[in-house]
């Protein structure tokens, strides 16, 4: 089982500032196959980031992936009053299970 | 609109049943792979079971493995997943969320349904 840790577990930043969240996996993802959730309270996760870098659909250019292998990133450009939530990773390119990290937890300083 | 809709979730005993269902709409259903994931409240993610498009190729976590049992029935667009000796830890929201091909992200997710298991 593939295991993810995130980095910082949260963030306390202002709105106009940038968010760096890490993501670091136990082996290497295959076909780079990570993918970045936010999730709000009481609301199901959304999908914002796959394949490490590509958007999804609908998804605000403020928001960008990278990394390979084991170490990856989410940035936020600029953090929007809608953007305070909690974040996760998840690798779904390898046999089952298809782990997720804990979350990073990004909230207004 | 691409919707998905869990229900069934309730309050059952130790070593009870439920099984939880997901309804689909506004897209082609029987075209994709679907997931169960749960979360304790405050808590993260965790994969419970996954379900090919036409329901013949079925993985499961092993903390749910010979417990659960996921299904589907194409024509109904509907996604089920059967959760019998249930434990107190499973109590979790559960949600629904498709993807399109084995190897994809999960895309759409339902709002989740609450299973409580206590005495």
């Amino acid at each position: 089982e593939i295991v993810l840790t995130q980095s910082p577990g949260t963030l306390s930043l202002s709105p106009g500032e940038r968010a760096t969240l890490s993501c670091r996996t136990s082996q290497s993802v295959s076909g780079n196959y990570l993918a970045w959730y936010q999730q709000k309270p009481g609301q199901a996760p959304r999908l914002l980031i796959y394949g490490a870098s590509s958007r999804a659909t609908g998804i605000p250019d403020r928001f960008s992936g990278s990394g390979s292998g084991t170490d990856f990133t989410l940035t936020i450009s600029r953090l929007e009053p809608e953007d305070f939530a909690v974040y996760f990773c998840q690798q779904y390119g390898s046999s089952p299970p298809f782990t997720f990290g804990p979350g990073t937890k990004v909230d207004i300083k | 609109e691409v919707r998905l809709v869990e229900s069934g979730g309730d309050l059952v005993q130790p070593g009870g049943s439920l099984r939880l269902s997901c309804a689909a709409s506004g897209f082609i259903f029987s075209g994709y792979w679907m997931h169960w994931v749960r979360q304790v409240p405050g808590k993260g993610l965790v994969w419970v079971s996954r379900l090919n498009s036409d329901g013949t190729i079925t993985n499961y976590a092993d903390s749910v493995k010979g417990r659960f049992t996921i299904s589907r029935d194409n024509a109904k667009n509907t996604l089920y997943l059967q959760m019998n000796s249930l434990r107190a830890e499973d109590t979790a929201v559960y949600y629904c969320a498709r993807v399109w091909r084995a190897n994809d992200p999960f895309d759409i997710w339902g709002q989740g349904t609450m299973v409580t298991v206590s005495s």
